[in-house]
Parts: structure tokens; sequence; C-alpha cells
């Protein structure tokens, strides 16, 4: 069975930095894109960022481009997402995503974790 | 980047049939696949549909997917409506090396 547990999350201050990780279990981990969907409370699905199976290829939302940084370390099958310079647009659950099938790329999200919240707050 | 609009909400009876639309603003919708994304309250997404037709085992067959080049737009069609098909649905694709989410819709079924 898949699974993708979320961790990291909590409250931070705007400015502020903080690491998400998402340790993933039932499924070869290195032969899947991963990435990062958030969605802040009331509203849509935003993609954040994406990986392919060897970190080679990486993607990000403009909205994240900079300060943010999406990394995975296959030997540990964990994906992990730096947050840095963090504001209240940020706030959001913050979902880890695995692609559907093991092509490698990270197009789509065929599993999806629980989630991990993130507040920026003063 | 391109934009995909979805309407916000839709609302159909049980038993019905219902089509939820997904229109890409530039660029062909057939040059990148489209997945759908269904989400219930409190809940995390969960894939309908994939590579713009496909359904994930356990998915049942009264969802079905395409695309329409034409009017440059995906539809997710849920025949024989139940209660438990309310929910948030979310069209997506991507172009280089980003994925874009539509803003999401809302469907009620009463």
């Amino acid at each position: 069975e898949v699974q993708l547990v979320e961790s990291g999350g909590g409250v931070v201050r705007p400015g502020g930095s903080l690491r998400l990780s998402c340790a993933a279990s039932g499924f070869t981990f290195n032969h899947y894109g991963m990435n990062w969907v958030r969605q802040a409370p009331g509203k849509g699905l935003e993609w954040v960022s994406g990986i392919n199976w060897n970190g080679g290829s990486t993607g990000y939302a403009d909205s994240v481009k900079g300060r943010f940084t999406i990394s995975r370390d296959n030997a540990k099958n964990s994906l992990y997402l730096q947050m840095n310079s963090l504001g209240a647009e940020d706030t959001a659950l913050y979902y880890c995503a695995r692609a559907t099938s093991a092509s490698g790329s990270y197009f789509n999200c065929g599993y999806w974790g629980q989630g991990t919240l993130v507040t920026v707050s003063s | 980047n391109f934009v995909l609009t979805q309407p916000h909400s839709v609302s159909e009876s049980p038993g019905k049939t219902v089509t939820l639309s997904c229109t890409r603003s530039s660029g062909s919708i057939a040059s990148n696949y489209v997945q759908w994304y269904q989400q219930r309250p409190g809940s995390s997404p969960t894939t309908v549909i994939y590579e713009d037709n496909k359904r994930p085992s356990g998915v049942p067959d009264r969802f079905s997917g395409s695309i329409d080049s034409s009017s440059n737009s995906a539809s997710l069609t849920i025949s024989g409506l139940k209660t438990e098909d309310g929910a948030d649905y979310y069209c997506q694709s991507y172009d280089g090396s980003n994925q874009v989410f539509g803003g999401g819709t809302k469907l009620t079924v009463l």
C-alpha cells in the first residue's frame, strides 16, 4: 500500500524558514517523480514544486521560485521542501504527492498524503 | 504559463449524468495529459482520471474523461450520480516544467 506521511509543519513568523519532510513507503521510491501541492484554508489546490526520480529535474511555481527548494533522498525514501522567506500567503496545508506512473517524471499526482499544516503568523 | 478554467459550482440530481468542464487558456489541450482529482470535505484529493481518460483501479466506470480540441477543453463525466459523488473536482495538466491546477468545481448532488 502506498503511504506518504508529511511532517515538519507548524507555526512560523513572517520571514522565517521551515523544512517539510515526506516519508514514502509501499512502492519503489526512486522510480517515481514527486510533488508538493498546497491548499490554503478554504481555497483550491496549488502546485508548489516537483522533482523527477533522480532529482535531476525540478520545477517551481512562480509564487515560490527563489524561496523554496525541493529535494529528495532516495536512500531514505524521503522528499523534502525547504521553505525560506515565508509570508502569510504561504499559510496552507502542504501535501506530498507521488506521480501516477513509474515514468520518473512529476507531471501528475497519483497518490497524496494527508498533509502538514504550515501557518505563517506573527 | 496557461490557466485551466473550471465552473465554480454545479448541481445535479442523483441518478443523472453531469459533465464538468476544464478549459485551457493557451496552448493545445491535447499537448499534455489532463488529470482529474476528487476531494471530499476534510480529505486528501484522490485521482479519478489520469492521462485524459484512464481510470485508476477502484474508480467506478461511472467516471469518464475526454478532451475536445475544438473547444480546447477537457471534460469529466459522471453518470448515475450518487450523493457520495458530491465533492470538489480539480483538473490538472502541465507545461514545460510546471504543473497547473484548475480552480476546482464544487459538485452538489441533491
